[in-house]
């Protein structure tokens, strides 16, 4: 079945970088588009990019341009966030979900990972 | 950016009951990239609709999307127990991708 699976938990201190990975499986890793969406506890959703795995092409909401990459890795099928420059508002669960297109629906969702910005 | 502002906040019912959620787009958005977004607490969103009236694979035909100029609604005509949720709308049609704020329906 279609499954996007996250890596786990991370803790960081302001400053830092964080990468946090989504592994697919289950379909055709580059027919897919692939997004970064975060949540805030008891917030709602912030859409941060997404990346093309075909041709590795980004496009970036302008809030996160110059902190966020977003990169693939098609012999794993696995993309990757990292974020930098950390502050404490950066505390959310992140997600990676995919769709079909460009301007396509969201139809799977990663199961999440926390990411906790503390010093 | 378009902003998506969703009404009520919170909606008080009780099973059985008609739900009517609320979406209005802050600029001309075209339905086929409006969507609906079903959470529960701990876990990932769950896509409802798609393209402004479509239901997404698997979803019960008790979940309905329409629209009517900048405003799109969606409808649970008959609410079971497991539809007390967060649910949030989302527009694709313009980067960035931006989501509402969600409408939280809780038993009544």
């Amino acid at each position: 079945q279609v499954q996007l699976v996250q890596s786990g938990a991370e803790v960081k201190k302001p400053g830092a970088s964080v990468k946090v990975s989504c592994k697919a499986s289950g379909y055709t890793f580059t027919n897919y588009y692939m997004h970064w969406v975060r949540q805030a506890p008891g917030q709602g959703f912030e859409w941060m990019g997404m990346i093309n795995p075909r041709g590795a092409n980004t496009n970036y909401a302008q809030k996160f341009q110059g902190r966020v990459t977003m990169t693939r890795d098609t012999s794993t099928s696995t993309v990757y966030m990292e974020l930098s420059s950390l502050r404490s508002e950066d505390t959310a669960v992140y997600y990676c979900a995919r769709s079909s297109g460009y301007y396509e629906e969201i139809d799977i969702w990663g199961q999440g990972t926390m990411v906790t910005v503390s010093s | 950016e378009i902003v998506l502002t969703q009404s009520p906040g919170t909606l008080s019912l009780s099973p059985g009951e008609r739900a009517t959620l609320s979406c209005r787009a802050s600029q001309s958005l075209d339905s086929t990239y409006l969507a609906w977004y079903q959470q529960k607490p701990g876990q990932a969103p769950r896509l409802l609709i798609y393209g402004a009236f479509s239901r997404a694979t698997g979803i019960p035909d008790r979940f309905s999307g329409s629209r009517s100029g900048t405003d799109f609604t969606l409808t649970i005509s008959r609410l079971e127990p497991e539809d007390f949720a967060v649910y949030y709308c989302q527009q694709y049609g313009s980067s960035p991708f931006t989501f509402g704020p969600g409408t939280k329906v809780e038993i009544k």
